[in-house]
């Protein structure tokens, strides 16, 4: 089976910070790895994912992942927060095409002024 | 860019009332999904639909509920006789066949049920 696990469910970063929020994983076979972004009232934007292929992952709006199976993380950084930043984000799990995502509980990022 | 649609964006109805949800996956993907969000909670897994069967389902997905892809572009998912727990918004999801597993999520249809 597969679970996520997202330490802290609120993060508050100044502008201009470092942006961190956590993300482990569960999962009995190689995982794929997955950060969404979700602005109020809105659907899920995908940032970045992993496939099994570069453990560094780059995704939009300068956002980046790496995949530490030793650590079992997917922790989602970026150098620099921007007051468009302020969401929620989720981090998903999934075994295999067609099976079902398995999503975090969600991280409310705030960003201060 | 394709992408996928839902509709109604907001749908209200009464409780013990039956709801169909729309969706219309990317046209050339084959696996489809219903995913719910209750406000403020995480996204759970409904149901995966493919080949025209049901391929995986939640404990969730009870009777009240059911697929259906009446053509070949809808997805729909209908709640037989609503309750105010069922109240959530509604994603609906579509993955390609191939070694990608990433899957495509619509914009939602928030549902209040009174």
């Amino acid at each position: 089976a597969q679970s996520v696990t997202q330490l802290g469910s609120h993060v508050s970063v100044s502008e201009g910070a470092l942006v961190l929020l956590r993300c482990n994983y569960s999962s009995s076979v190689p995982p794929y790895l997955f950060w969404y972004v979700q602005y109020p009232n809105q659907g899920l934007q995908l940032l970045l994912k992993y496939t099994s292929a570069a453990t560094l992952v780059k995704g939009i709006n300068g956002f980046e992942a790496e995949f530490k199976k030793s650590e079992t993380s997917f922790h989602l950084t970026k150098p620099s927060a921007h007051m468009s930043d302020a969401a929620e984000y989720f981090c998903a799990v999934t075994k295999n095409t067609g099976n079902q995502f398995y999503f975090g509980t969600g991280t409310s990022l705030t960003v201060i002024p | 860019e394709p992408e996928v649609t839902q509709t109604p964006s907001h749908q209200v109805t009464q409780m013990g009332q039956e709801v169909i949800l729309r969706c219309v996956p990317i046209s050339n993907h084959l696996y489809f999904y219903w995913y719910r969000q209750i406000l403020g909670q995480k996204v759970e897994f409904l149901v995966s639909f493919y080949n025209n069967e049901i391929s995986e389902k939640s404990e969730i997905f009870d009777d009240q509920f059911s697929v259906e892809r009446p053509d070949g572009s809808n997805f729909t998912l209908k709640i037989r006789s609503t309750k105010l727990e069922d109240s959530a918004m509604y994603f609906c999801a579509s993955s390609d066949l191939g070694a990608d597993p990433e899957q495509y999520f619509g914009p939602g249809t928030r549902l209040t049920v009174t």
